[in-house]
């Protein structure tokens, strides 16, 4: 079946501590991104890319890191200081040129 | 002002009622409209994209109204199943990108 698999699901750290999101897809999708979503807010761009190599921030990217070196994955690294980490992390994937993004199921980030 | 705003509900609706949401977006370039779907603690599904002419796609109804920059979905014949919240999306252009801007979404609950 083809989609985006995102893990772990539910990701726990200590404040200070980096900490790295998978996205994979195998829906042969040439962007990426990846959102933050938090209780009562709608999902706001942490950072996307066109195409293999390439990304570009978007508009809360302070505190985050991605790379883009296969088609398939783009991982995010919430560094410490991202000063308030904890939310729900959607990546998303579209065909290059459209606007139809579809998403994985989320991993959900605790900062304790 | 938000650059796209949502009623946040919740609506509370029987089973069969028919229920109508509202959006207003900022941007008068925005080309592309969308509503996605999303579940309790669930990733957004796009529900359908919006066109100018307005578009049906079984129970659900959407319109678009540019020049008041207004998008609306309606919901015939309503299912407990139909409970999640809405997310009215457009697209923004920005820096050479096309990028997808979320409202906060509506929030329906459908009782029996």
């Amino acid at each position: 079946d083809g989609g985006i698999t995102q893990s772990p699901k539910y990701l726990f750290r200590k404040e200070g501590q980096n900490v790295t999101l998978s996205c994979e897809q195998n829906l042969n999708h040439d962007a990426m991104y990846w959102y933050r979503q938090d209780p009562g807010q709608g999902l706001r761009l942490i950072y996307y890319s066109q195409i293999v190599n390439d990304f570009q921030k978007g508009d809360i990217a302070e505190g985050y890191s991605v790379s883009r070196e296969k088609k398939e994955s783009f991982p995010l690294t919430v560094t410490s200081a991202q000063k308030n980490p904890t939310a729900f992390y959607l990546c998303a994937s579209s065909k290059r040129g459209y606007n139809e993004q579809f998403f994985g199921p989320g991993t959900r980030l605790t900062v304790l | 002002r938000k650059e796209v705003e949502q009623d946040p509900g919740p609506f509370n609706v029987p089973e069969g009622a028919t229920v109508a949401f509202n959006c207003t977006y900022s941007n008068s370039a925005s080309q592309s409209f969308f509503w996605y779907r999303q579940d309790c603690r669930k990733e957004p599904k796009l529900l359908m994209s919006v066109y100018s002419s307005g578009n049906e796609d079984g129970r659900f109804t959407a319109q678009l109204n540019r020049a008041s920059q207004y998008i609306s979905l309606l919901i015939r014949d309503s299912k407990l199943s139909d409970s999640a919240t809405y997310l009215c999306v457009v697209n923004r252009f920005s820096g050479g990108y096309n990028k997808l801007i979320f409202g906060a979404g509506t929030r329906l609950a459908v009782h029996p």
